[in-house]
């Protein structure tokens, strides 16, 4: 099956860093993967859809300075939080479809295991 | 803009028993509805998926059913264990990402 690796799955930091996590497709490509956040005892809330070769989509609210995403190939996007601030803790999860696959609309997303941010 | 409502928000049974989680949506323009596990701290793990052209999708223990024309889905658990004991949620597909519900947390008590 289908399978979406993200790294790393836990990360301490203090204020004021930046940190990157990688999310990859192992053996699909997506043109477009998909980050969620996600607060204790909440739903995952989608913040952006990453678009390999052009500007990523940010939802309404989140900064898109603060949340820098790169989509540059077909099986990798990054996210970066930058300057991050214990607000930031949360935990992140991206998500793809297979491109290969159609209706490409009706396809389910593949998540990876989360990144848990922790900033002191 | 869609939304997605689960009840309860948690659930406590004795083990054995059979359960039905509930999840309403909005917008019944959808392609398909899935649901998920997700146990603490740990990332989701799908659990079935139903087209939007499905009434329902049976897996093991689990069966759900969709109602698109009515926004709802169930998700029935038969025979509960404790080993079924995590945060349940529902999601659906339209023309955007997956829209997630807040979840349902069970708890399977030996």
């Amino acid at each position: 099956g289908a399978v979406v690796s993200q790294h790393p799955s836990w990360v301490i930091c203090k204020s004021g860093t930046s940190v990157k996590i990688e999310c990859r497709s192992l053996d699909f490509q997506a043109t477009t993967m998909f980050w969620y956040r996600q607060f204790p005892k909440q739903s995952l809330m989608l913040m952006a859809t990453s678009n390999e070769g052009s500007k990523a989509t940010y939802e309404q609210g989140v900064e898109k300075d603060k949340f820098l995403i790169n989509h540059a190939s077909l099986t990798l996007s990054t996210l970066t939080v930058t300057s991050a601030h214990p607000e930031d803790s949360s935990f992140y999860i991206c998500s793809a479809r297979d491109l290969n696959l159609a209706p490409y609309s009706n396809q389910p997303q593949h998540f990876g295991d989360g990144t848990r941010l922790s900033i002191l | 803009k869609q939304e997605v409502t689960q009840i309860p928000a948690a659930l406590s049974v004795p083990e054995g028993e059979n359960l039905v989680l509930n999840c309403s949506f909005t917008d019944s323009a959808i392609y398909n509805l899935q649901w998920f596990r997700q146990d603490p701290g740990k990332g989701l793990t799908s659990l079935l998926l139903i087209q939007s052209s499905q009434r329902e999708q049976t897996s093991g223990r689990l069966n759900a059913s969709l109602d698109k024309s009515s926004g709802r889905s169930t998700l029935y658990i038969a025979a509960s264990q404790p080993g079924d004991s995590a945060t349940y949620l529902c999601a659906v597909q339209g023309n955007t990402p997956l829209v997630f519900g807040k979840g349902t947390r069970l708890s399977v008590i030996a």
